[in-house]
């Protein structure tokens, strides 16, 4: 079975600071890794994926990951942070079980951007 | 328009009563799931469900119940609750078959038993 492991379960950063939240994945044969987001009192929402490819994956908003395979790594970074990238972040890995798939998740990281 | 909705957004019960959470998906996936949030943000599986179908069952007491009523519908119902059951549950849909696709999060239903 799959595990996703995230390092760090709180990073405070101020704000225009750059950020990275480490996540690290159980080796597979091959892996979909992905980023969710999830803001106060609100549901997940895919922040960015990787599925093939190029190993390094970008969201709308300035986010980044980069897939390292050798390093079973999927860390995300974001050069300079708002107070509205405040939220909770999580790692999840795709496994197939059954002929369906699953979202195994990392335990989270808490980010919050101080003024 | 939502994509996945759930209903409530808010539950709060007494122990030993019964509850039903309710979610719909307008975005034609077949595959729909149930997620556990635990008090610490633990996020797992419960259920997933391909065209109406149990597929993935992950050890969850069989006080909770989920019934797919079509592939745009899976519904949650728990038995005789208990303390240990107050979470947040995410209802979440996707194409069925491919670990490419993300899947969609409805807004989450608080429980809380009392």
């Amino acid at each position: 079975a799959q595990s996703v492991t995230q390092l760090d379960s709180q990073v405070p950063v101020f704000e225009e600071a750059p950020v990275e939240l480490r996540c690290n994945y159980s080796s597979s044969v091959s892996v979909y890794l992905f980023w969710y987001v999830q803001y106060p009192n609100q549901g997940l929402q895919l922040l960015l994926k990787y599925l093939s490819g190029s190993t390094l994956v970008e969201s709308i908003n300035g986010f980044e990951a980069e897939f390292n395979k050798s390093q079973t790594s999927f860390h995300l970074r974001k050069p300079s942070v708002h107070i509205s990238d405040t939220a909770e972040y999580f790692c999840a890995v795709s496994e197939v079980q059954g002929g369906s798939e699953k979202l195994v998740f990392g335990k989270g990281t808490k980010l919050t951007v101080n003024p | 328009d939502t994509a996945v909705s759930q209903t409530p957004k808010y539950l709060v019960t007494q122990m030993g009563n019964d509850k039903s959470i309710k979610c719909e998906q307008n975005l034609g996936h077949d595959t729909m799931y149930w997620y556990k949030q635990d008090s610490k943000k633990f996020l797992k599986i419960m259920f997933s469900y391909n065209n109406k179908e149990l597929i993935i069952n992950e050890t969850v007491p069989n006080r909770f119940s989920p019934k797919s009523p079509d592939k745009a519908h899976l519904n949650l119902h728990i038995n005789s609750l208990e303390l240990g059951d107050s979470a947040v549950y995410f209802c979440a849909s996707s194409h069925s078959g491919a670990g490419h696709t993300e899947a969609f999060f409805g807004q989450g239903t608080r429980l809380t038993v009392v």
